[in-house]
């Protein structure tokens, strides 16, 4: 069965850094695109970025440019997202997803459970 | 900045049609744009209906379809069920590798 199994819910202060996780399984890892979609309590999902695990070719939303960083530890099928000094504005849902196709950029068809993050002091 | 619109509401009868649309602020939405649709309900992780346009995922019944109409991309529920209230999501893919969620339908069966 084709699975992005995420990372358990955080709760961090402001100003402290965090790393979630997203694994794949069922699925040649490196061959598929994973992106990353937040949704913001009451909120809409916003697409953020994706990478491609193969190389970690990394595009981001201009809205996220410079605020997240997207990385990939391919050897455990694992992407991450990660943010170096977090805002009470970071609060939201997270999900990574997986395109429907190899190689394509478009059209997620798997999707992970989701992690909570609570930035709050 | 790339404008993804659609209806912010619907309403549908039960066992009825509706039609939501996904446009563009500053274009006209093609198949370039490979169109995809979710559903979700509170609480839950989205679910992919349709993807490049037309295409079913796995599992989703055919009363889904996807389509372009005019110069937005659709989504067409035939049937519509109680469960089907939901909140709804296009995605436009833009380039680049970049795609853009547009702000959602809230569709209310009754």
């Amino acid at each position: 069965e084709v699975q992005l199994v995420q990372s358990g819910a955080e709760v961090k202060k402001p100003g402290e850094s965090l790393k979630i996780s997203c694994k794949g399984s069922g699925y040649r890892f490196t061959s598929y695109w994973i992106a990353w979609v937040r949704q913001t309590p009451g909120k809409g999902l916003e697409w953020m970025g994706i990478i491609y695990p193969g190389d970690s070719d990394t595009r981001y939303s201009p809205s996220f440019q410079g605020q997240v960083t997207i990385s990939v530890d391919k050897s455990i099928s694992t992407a991450h997202l990660q943010w170096s000094s977090l805002k009470a504005s970071d609060t939201a849902m997270y999900y990574c997803a997986r395109p429907a196709t190899v190689g394509g950029y478009y059209g997620m068809d798997v999707w992970g459970q989701g992690t909570t993050v609570t930035v709050s002091s | 900045q790339t404008v993804v619109t659609q209806e912010p509401s619907f309403s549908v009868s039960p066992g009825g049609t509706v039609t939501l649309t996904c446009g563009l602020s500053s274009d006209s939405v093609s198949t370039s744009y490979y169109p995809s649709w979710y559903q979700q309900t509170p609480g839950q992780a989205p679910r992919t209906l349709i993807y490049n346009t037309n295409t079913r995922s796995s599992g989703v019944p055919d009363r889904f379809s996807g389509s372009i109409l005019g110069n937005k991309a659709a989504l067409t529920i035939t049937g519509a069920q109680a469960d089907d209230e939901s909140d709804y999501y296009c995605v436009l893919y833009m380039g680049g590798g970049i795609s853009v969620f547009g702000g959602g339908t809230r569709l209310t069966v009754l």
